[in-house]
């Protein structure tokens, strides 16, 4: 089957533009997380979703980030007015909802964004 | 909250060594879980190797093993018999609780084998 897919693979955005990251998690998956991946860092956490519902968006670093997930499968990050330190991989993992057991997170290949 | 150390920035390893990779972390949690996952050059996140903080053994998945000291709170990924392929950036972490929760990584170890 499919895994978590991300769009674009590649953003080039100048300071104070718009953008839109989208994930397609893996399907039936319920829970969704964002992480930031500075480069030569591990991922940080920005946000969850279990179905549409946000339980979780402390790691979110203003409020220029926004992420959605409307009909509890694909989500989106959007961030507005960007600046050069939103330059970043972004990345997008999904995982099924169980009992008190390890969930293992399914990462996507991450969107690259540069911001000029 | 938890925090993940790893102190190695890169290693070198000659290829069908064996090769531990160092991971201290702390939390105040009771029940967590510690993990660890592979980006290759590529970029895509890959899951090695969970271990629960309840697990008194060690967890194993083929060729990887992790080295659960709970007194030391550290967590070493050990390597078996290396491969070419094995060449890639290593992440520790750890979650609270069991399950859905966000994951906390470490700032990574850069391993290159050696043919």
């Amino acid at each position: 089957g499919a895994g978590v897919s991300q769009s674009p693979r590649y953003k080039v955005a100048k300071r104070g533009q718009d953008v839109a990251l989208r994930c397609d998690p893996i399907s039936g998956h319920v829970s969704l997380f964002w992480y930031q991946q500075a480069l030569g860092q591990g991922p940080e956490f920005l946000t969850y979703f279990q179905n549409e519902a946000q339980l979780d968006k402390s790691g979110l670093p203003s409020d220029r980030f926004f992420a959605e997930r409307p009909e509890g499968s694909v989500s989106t990050l959007k961030i507005q007015r960007t600046q050069q330190e939103d330059s970043a991989v972004y990345l997008c993992a999904s995982s099924r909802l169980q009992g008190n057991s390890y969930n293992e997170q399914f990462f996507g290949p991450g969107t690259r964004l540069t911001v000029l | 909250a938890q925090k993940i150390t790893q102190t190695q920035p890169g290693m070198f390893v000659q290829e069908k060594e064996a090769v531990t990779l160092d991971c201290t972390y702390d939390t105040s949690d009771q029940s967590y879980g510690l993990f660890w996952y592979k980006q290759p050059s590529s970029g895509e996140m890959i899951f090695l190797i969970y271990q629960g903080s309840y697990d008194e053994q060690n967890a194993t998945e083929g060729r990887y093993s992790l080295n659960f000291q709970k007194a030391r709170k550290s967590a070493n990924l050990v390597i078996s018999a290396s491969q070419l392929g094995d060449s890639a950036m290593y992440f520790c972490g750890a979650e609270a609780g069991f399950g859905n929760e966000k994951l906390t990584f470490g700032t990574g170890t850069r391993l290159t084998i050696i043919p």
